[in-house]
């Protein structure tokens, strides 16, 4: 079965660096995410992404987090200036389109710890 | 209460018997699907059920919805050690939004 594979696995970096998580969604999809999940928290809802523009966006994705599709494979999220508040784990996603019979398929997530 | 409300919070059940995972949301949905997360590890989608359905089953998981009530239910039968994970309900919001909620989701312990 096709997948999202996302990049890196792990990564840990100092407080204000700039990370870029990478993700490769399924090939014929047509909308793009980001989710994230603090330890023991819920999933939440960060970025959509259709036709090269955000579509919706959640409080939590701030001024500090930007999103990009540099080519016609991957999908980027990039944190400008991270906080220990943004060690999680962030996983990408991709659907084919947003009807109702739409599975949204994730991968298997970056782990973010910022020390 | 939150969208996208998983009950129990955490399950533990013996290896052959039946484990039922509900799930209760607030506002009006387009699909409901369940997921399923080893620990530390990425989301598994299980099942998608629409909001004009009432009834899915796939395997050994059975879905139900019930949009006047605004409840699901993720019923796994025969349960193996190996389905021991936590399982989300995430909830698409009709009206073509993307954003989709997922709830707390439910800690399963199948005990071999």
């Amino acid at each position: 079965e096709p997948e999202v594979t996302q990049t890196p696995s792990h990564q840990v970096t100092q407080m204000g660096q700039e990370v870029i998580l990478r993700c490769v969604p399924i090939s014929n999809h047509l909308y793009f995410y980001w989710y994230r999940q603090i330890l023991g928290q819920k999933v939440e809802f960060l970025v959509s992404f259709y036709n090269n523009e955000i579509s919706e966006k959640s409080e939590i994705f701030d001024d500090q987090f930007s999103v990009e599709r540099p080519d016609g494979s991957n999908f980027t999220l990039k944190i400008r200036s991270t906080k220990l508040e943004d060690s999680a784990m962030y996983f990408c996603a991709s659907s084919l389109d947003t009807s109702s019979g739409n599975t949204i398929y994730f991968g298997e997530g970056s782990w973010l710890t910022v020390v | 209460s939150q969208q996208g409300e998983e009950d129990p919070q955490a399950l533990s059940i013996q290896e052959g018997e039946n484990a039922t995972m509900n799930c209760s949301y607030k506002t009006s949905i387009n699909n409901l699907q369940w997921y399923r997360q080893n620990s530390g590890r990425g989301l598994v989608h299980l099942i998608l059920i629409r909001s004009n359905e009432r009834e899915k089953h796939s395997g050994r998981l059975r879905v139900t919805l019930d949009t006047s009530k605004k409840s699901s239910s993720l019923l796994i039968t025969a349960s193996r050690a190996a389905d021991t994970a936590s399982y989300f309900c995430a909830t698409a919001p009709s009206g073509g939004y993307q954003k989709v909620t997922f709830g707390i989701g439910t800690k399963l312990q199948v005990i071999p």
